[in-house]
């Protein structure tokens, strides 16, 4: 069964440094990968999407990389801040980018 | 513009009560989407519009009916609610093309 996993539930790192979430995926052949943003309860927030013919996008701070023969993607945030600190989801669609799943997200807190 | 509108933000059903949660967008979107989130279980697709009067099911449809007679407006429906439908529910919205998706504040929904 197609399965989306993201490293890990839960992510400290010290302000100024580079966070970096990782978002696998098996039994899956996405066309479109996006990470989302959400804070203790609201709704997702839309970051970035990447097509699986790019191998990286880049927006301010944020990096995304997305690596089809791994099944991988990687976010960075850089120099990153304690308003950083949040939930990150990563989601994967195929080639209509309709039928959109989502992994169980990491959980971002940046230390002054 | 007020995006992606849900309503109620609150509510509390009996076993086997019915219900219908809303939803509405004003960007004149295409694409629309119910998820529900559990703890530890993500975000999980139930149904999914690709415009008005096309619908189709995602991973946990079960339980839940869903119709699209026009552009902006997006129910879901509770027939027979059970306790095993306790969530918070997210609809989402897109527009055609290479783009994420917007979320709406969602509905937290008790069932007793």
């Amino acid at each position: 069964s197609q399965k989306i996993e993201q490293n890990s539930e839960a992510l400290n790192i010290q302000e100024g440094k580079t966070a970096t979430l990782t978002c696998n995926y098996t039994n899956y052949s996405p066309a479109y990968l996006q990470w989302y943003r959400q804070d203790p309860g609201r709704g997702p927030v839309f970051l970035l999407l990447i097509r699986e013919n790019e191998k990286e996008k880049r927006k301010e701070r944020l990096k995304v990389t997305f690596d089809t023969t791994l099944k991988q993607s990687l976010f960075h945030i850089t120099a990153s801040q304690p308003a950083d600190s949040a939930t990150y989801l990563c989601a994967l669609a195929k080639g209509n980018n309709n039928d959109m799943r989502f992994g169980a997200g990491t959980r971002l807190t940046v230390k002054p | 513009n007020a995006g992606v509108t849900q309503t109620p933000k609150f509510q509390v059903l009996k076993t086997g009560q019915s219900m219908t949660l809303q939803c509405a967008q004003d960007m004149n979107h295409e694409y629309m989407s119910w998820y529900r989130q559990d703890p530890g279980m993500g975000l999980r697709l139930i149904h999914y519009s690709v415009g008005a009067g096309i619908t189709d099911q995602g991973e946990v449809p079960n339980g839940y009916n869903v119709s699209r007679s026009t552009t902006e407006d997006f129910p879901l429906r509770l027939l027979s609610a059970a306790p095993s439908q306790t969530s918070v529910y997210f609809c989402a919205s897109r527009r055609q093309g290479n783009y994420g998706y917007t979320f709406g504040s969602g509905t937290r929904l008790t069932v007793v």
